[in-house]
């Protein structure tokens, strides 16, 4: 069974830089699929944040681009994001998850990780 | 960029038949994938592709998506269908974008 699991601080100061990884267990990353970014601010809807394939390829939302790196390390089979100059517009519960191919549902998903932006 | 139009609430009473809407521009043309998700709780797909239920998705769950709209449909309501339900789409005209809907609350009377 495929389990999903987000790690990181929750609190981050505004301007800063908000990190979280994904560990993933149950499927090697390395053999294949994406694996993305979903955020949720609290009482709103879900947002795309982005998406990596196993070998690198990045997708990022257009809104988020300029401020957003998704990364993979096959070696430890988890996935990571960075979010800098953060504010409190960032507050969100971060959501990781997965698709077998670009046009397919995420299909599995973590159980989120709260992560607050404040001083 | 692509938009998905939900309703914001959608009530029903037990027994009854819920239809959630996704507008978009020619989303008959895309693929269209649902989420159920209840408080505190990550989403969960109950309908992909249109119309395929994932395994363990009851058949009361179905979609359908035509012209500018795509449906989730749910048959015989139970109290415990009461959730947030997201439309999504993969634009490959944008650059392989996701795109969610607003989203709708699903109020079971």
């Amino acid at each position: 069974q495929v389990q999903l699991q987000e790690s990181g601080p929750g609190l981050v100061k505004p301007s800063e830089t908000l990190s979280l990884t994904c560990a993933v267990s149950g499927y090697s990353i390395s053999s294949g699929y994406y694996w993305g970014w979903i955020r949720q601010p609290p009482g709103k809807g879900l947002e795309w944040i982005g998406s990596i394939y196993h070998s690198g390829s990045t997708y990022y939302n257009p809104s988020l681009k300029s401020r957003v790196t998704i990364s993979v390390d096959t070696s430890k089979n988890q996935f990571s994001l960075k979010l800098s100059s953060v504010t409190a517009a960032d507050t969100a519960v971060y959501y990781c998850a997965r698709r077998i191919q670009l046009w397919s549902p995420f299909d599995y998903w973590g159980q989120g990780t709260l992560v607050t932006v404040s001083s | 960029s692509y938009v998905l139009t939900q309703p914001p609430s959608v009530s029903v009473a037990p027994g009854q038949t819920a239809r959630i809407t996704c507008g978009g521009n020619n989303i008959g043309s895309k693929s269209v994938h649902w989420y159920q998700q209840k408080p505190g709780q990550a989403p969960v797909l109950v309908v992909y592709d249109d119309s395929d239920r994932p395994s363990g998705i009851p058949e009361r769950f179905s979609g359908s998506n035509s012209g500018n709209t795509a449906t989730l449909t749910i048959s015989r309501v139970e109290a415990g269908d009461e959730a947030d339900y997201y439309c999504q789409v993969w634009d490959s005209s944008s650059d392989h974008h996701v795109v969610f809907g607003g989203g709708t609350k699903l109020t079971v009377l």
